[in-house]
Order: structure tokens, then sequence, then C-alpha cells
């Protein structure tokens, strides 16, 4: 069991906003620390997506954006493009775990 | 552009050991922490463990703590993880990525090594 938690499962059609929850507790996300979001393709390496809770890289497209509040945080993908069929991934820091933890991710699907 | 192969990887007994090595290029390696982060099909992505740049701070999962050992040769931009004392929940793929000195995230990330533990 993941000590953050998201669906399993969001799913939308082309062009529609999802967001997909990350839901954490006083010692990680509640705690101040930052939340990070991660996107798998089908069969290659997690890639960084949005760090320091609403940041993208360079090279990751403006559909995707992150926000936090309280102990939980959220990724929004705006005009979902089948592309972005994939696995995500929340991941802050826990300080009573003194560990770097991961939700269990959420799978997108495009309708 | 970073580049990092991790290798090392295989098919070995419960108690058994391996060394993953990741080979890193494309950035200056003896700045840069590392870390390691495995997948499961069960338990999702799961953080092992992490080497500052120098090689001096070295952090650990519970999970993994007096079993696994993180270590790193700058002269060869080579990080690794040696395993030992190998269940069969330690099976996973492992990757290798960056951890900025900024924040508390990873990436780049290596394409991963499957590590299979059964008798």
């Amino acid at each position: 069991q993941s000590v953050l938690t998201q669906p399993p499962s969001v799913s939308g059609a082309p062009g529609q906003r999802v967001t997909i929850s990350c839901t954490g507790r006083s010692s990680n996300i509640g705690a101040g620390h930052d939340v990070n979001w991660y996107q798998q393709l089908p069969r290659t390496a997690p890639k960084l997506l949005i760090f320091g809770n609403n940041n993208r890289p360079s090279g990751v497209p403006d559909r995707f954006s992150g926000s936090k509040s309280g102990t939980s945080a959220s990724l929004t993908i705006t005009g979902l493009q089948a592309e972005d069929e994939a696995d995500y991934y929340c991941q802050s820091y826990d300080s009573g775990l003194s560990a770097w933890v991961f939700g269990g991710g959420s799978k997108v699907t495009v309708l | 552009e970073v580049q990092l192969l991790e290798s090392g990887g295989g098919f070995v007994q419960p108690g058994g050991s391996l060394r993953l090595s990741c080979a890193a290029a494309g950035f200056t390696f003896s700045s840069s922490a590392m870390t390691w982060v495995r997948q499961t099909p069960g338990r999702g992505l799961e953080w092992v463990s992490s080497i500052s740049g120098g090689g001096v701070g070295t952090y650990y999962a519970d999970s993994v703590k007096g079993r696994f050992t993180i270590s790193r040769d700058n002269s060869e931009n080579t990080l690794y993880l040696q395993l030992n004392s190998l269940r069969g929940e330690d099976t996973a793929v492992y990757y290798c990525a960056m951890w900025p000195a900024e924040g508390n995230w990873f990436g780049p990330w290596g394409q991963g090594t499957l590590v299979t533990v059964s008798s």
C-alpha cells in the first residue's frame, strides 16, 4: 500500500480535461514537502513531468499542470491527447519515514 | 544530453547477491547526487537508495537497509548498488536517476535493469 494515494485509473475523451489526485498526510505533503509527478509511457522508464508542485521541465507541454493544497496535490491535463495515455505517479518526501515516497500510480486512458 | 545506462540485473536465488551498475554521461557526474528506484507490478515505484555527489552521504529505504549498499566511482562516472541477502520481494526493475541538488525530485532516469529473485 502506497504512502501517497492516487486513483487507479482516470479516463477522458480527446480534448477533455482530466485531473489526477494525490492524497498524503501531515508528514509528507502536509509538512510542506514539494510534490513531483512522473509520466510512464508503455514499456518505458518514468519521466519527470512536474517538479516543485507546479513547474514543468523543458519540453513538457503546457497542457500539463500541477497544484498542491494542504495534504493533497493534483495533476491536470487540459486538452487530453492520445499520446497522453500512460501511467502517472506522484512523489514527495516523508519526514516521518525519512524516505522519498510515491503514489501507487494512475492509468490515464484516452477514450 | 544526459545518458544513464543500468546493467548487472539477472536471475538470482534467494539469499544471493548482485551488483548493479549505472554508467553516466552527458553531465558532471561528481557534482550530482544520484538515486536508485525500483518498480514492481504489485507495488509500483519504490525509492531504494540515494547518494550525494561526493559519496559521503548515503540514504536507504528501511526495506533494504543492511542488505543493499550504494556507492559511486566518480573517476569512472559510475553508480553502483550492491544487493545482498536477496529476497523474492526484491524482484523488480531497478532504475538509476539523477537527484538534483535544488529539490526532492528525480530525473532523468535510465532505462532500468531487471532483477529476478526466485528459487
